[in-house]
């Protein structure tokens, strides 16, 4: 059974730059949820993707945008890219977009030069 | 505002030497409380879910307890294989997609 998988595992881009960030969800499940883990933090909600819809967003700017296919694939796209958006990007897939629990993928790593 | 307060934010233990991790919550209407190990570079690996106070789940030497305002991740006689940072989450009834974490408590067992 497979799990969460994100490509890709590392990125390195210069401020001002576009980038995509990718993952498929666990078998079965539905909804997509991505999140911001900045170094020695917990993981930051930025928004929830269900139905191809953005469902819920946490407090991130429009620079932070989405998408989900009919696969329940989803995307994670930000644009002019800030030093402060080094982070590592999770992606958590569930059944459903309420209270069931959240499956991890294991991340890409964004350094922003 | 919904909050998740993790203590100690570190914590070094003798192998064998049990102890226990404190996750407080200030969540409007909680509707599921998580419990998630993280190693160095990698994602959340899932451990618990708890839905309501007096809830207790076990897994090998860990043990998931819930109160109406904590949650308790007991760690009974701890290998070296146990050392990761330790997440806890929660779902409010308002923020219905959304977890809420707490910044960690980053667990090292010393053989």
């Amino acid at each position: 059974d497979a799990g969460v998988t994100q490509s890709p595992t590392h990125l390195i881009k210069t401020r001002g730059q576009q980038v995509t960030l990718r993952c498929s969800p666990k078998s079965g499940h539905d909804t997509v949820s991505w999140y911001q883990q900045a170094l020695g933090q917990g993981p930051q909600f930025i928004f929830q993707y269900y139905e191809e819809e953005e469902r819920q967003r946490g407090n991130f700017p429009d620079r932070f945008s989405g998408h989900q296919f009919p696969n329940y694939s989803s995307e994670l796209n930000v644009n002019a890219l800030l030093l402060g958006d080094s982070a590592l990007y999770l992606c958590a897939s569930s059944l459903g977009p309420t209270t069931d629990t959240q499956y991890f993928g294991p991340g890409t790593r964004l350094t922003v030069l | 505002e919904d909050q998740v307060t993790q203590s100690p934010e570190a914590l070094r233990l003798q192998e064998g030497e049990s102890s226990s991790l404190n996750c407080s919550y200030t969540v409007s209407g909680l509707r599921g409380l998580f419990w998630y190990r993280q190693d160095p570079g990698k994602g959340p690996e899932f451990l618990f879910t708890l839905y309501s106070a007096g809830e207790e789940k076990e897994k090998e030497r860990l043990k998931a307890t819930l109160t109406k305002k904590e949650s308790f991740l007991h760690i009974t006689a701890p290998k070296p294989e146990d050392s990761a940072t330790y997440l806890c989450a929660a779902h409010g009834s308002s923020n219905t997609g959304k977890l809420i974490f707490g910044q960690g408590t980053t667990l090292q067992v010393k053989p």
